[in-house]
């Protein structure tokens, strides 16, 4: 079965300062991983995806993340945050076999200015 | 280009009722997700469909949860009878292609209330 872990549901970072949310997953088979975006009272929206290409995947608004097998983690980063990065944000796993997408649990970023 | 549409974006209900809630792909989309939203359990799929065939609906919770797609432009989630514990968000999504490595395009949700 796959699953991912998204460590710390809340997170608070200071305008300007670096972004890092956590995330690890775990799959039998070599994952498709993404993440996602949430801004109040909407849908969610795709920051960037990994499938198997670089490892290093750049998204928008100045996000990116690099795919760790050795480690199995997936992690989010943005080198200076800004006040509309807060959101919620969450990681997601696919198996390859499947069109299921499997999201943690939500990290809760907020920037304080 | 007209994103994923939803409606109603929120519904106040009481328990028993029928609550039925709709969604619109974005054109050319050819597999259609619905899921649920709480603070509870997070998100979670309920069922998903490829070119308007329900594909997997072992997130469906129970039987009171009915969903169907009867063609490509149009899909309907139904709860009969509805129950406070069903108050969530309820999002659809569209994506072009089954597979995996597809983006999911994700609707506005519609925010259902059981009282």
């Amino acid at each position: 079965a796959q699953s991912v872990t998204q460590l710390g549901s809340h997170v608070s970072v200071s305008e300007g300062a670096l972004v890092l949310l956590r995330c690890n997953y775990s799959s039998s088979v070599p994952p498709y991983l993404f993440w996602y975006v949430q801004y109040p009272n909407q849908g969610l929206q795709l920051l960037l995806k990994y499938t198997s290409a670089a490892t290093l995947v750049k998204g928008i608004n100045g996000f990116e993340a690099e795919f760790k097998k050795s480690e199995t983690s997936f992690h989010l980063t943005k080198p200076s945050a800004h006040m509309r990065d807060a959101a919620e944000y969450f990681c997601a796993v696919n198996a390859r076999a499947t069109n299921k997408l499997i999201f943690g649990t939500g990290t809760l970023l907020a920037v304080q200015p | 280009d007209a994103g994923v549409i939803q409606s109603p974006r929120h519904e106040v209900t009481e328990m028993g009722q029928e609550v039925t809630l709709r969604c619109k792909p974005i054109s050319g989309h050819n597999s259609l997700f619905w899921y649920r939203q709480t603070m509870m359990r997070g998100l979670e799929l309920l069922i998903y469909f490829n070119n308007n065939v329900p594909i997997d609906d072992s997130g469906m919770p129970e039987d009171r949860f009915s969903a169907k797609m009867p063609n490509a432009s149009f899909s309907t989630l139904k709860i009969q009878p509805s129950e406070p514990r069903d108050s969530a968000v309820y999002f659809c999504a569209s994506s072009l292609t089954s597979g995996p490595y597809n983006e999911q395009f994700f609707g506005p949700g519609t925010r259902l209330t059981v009282l």
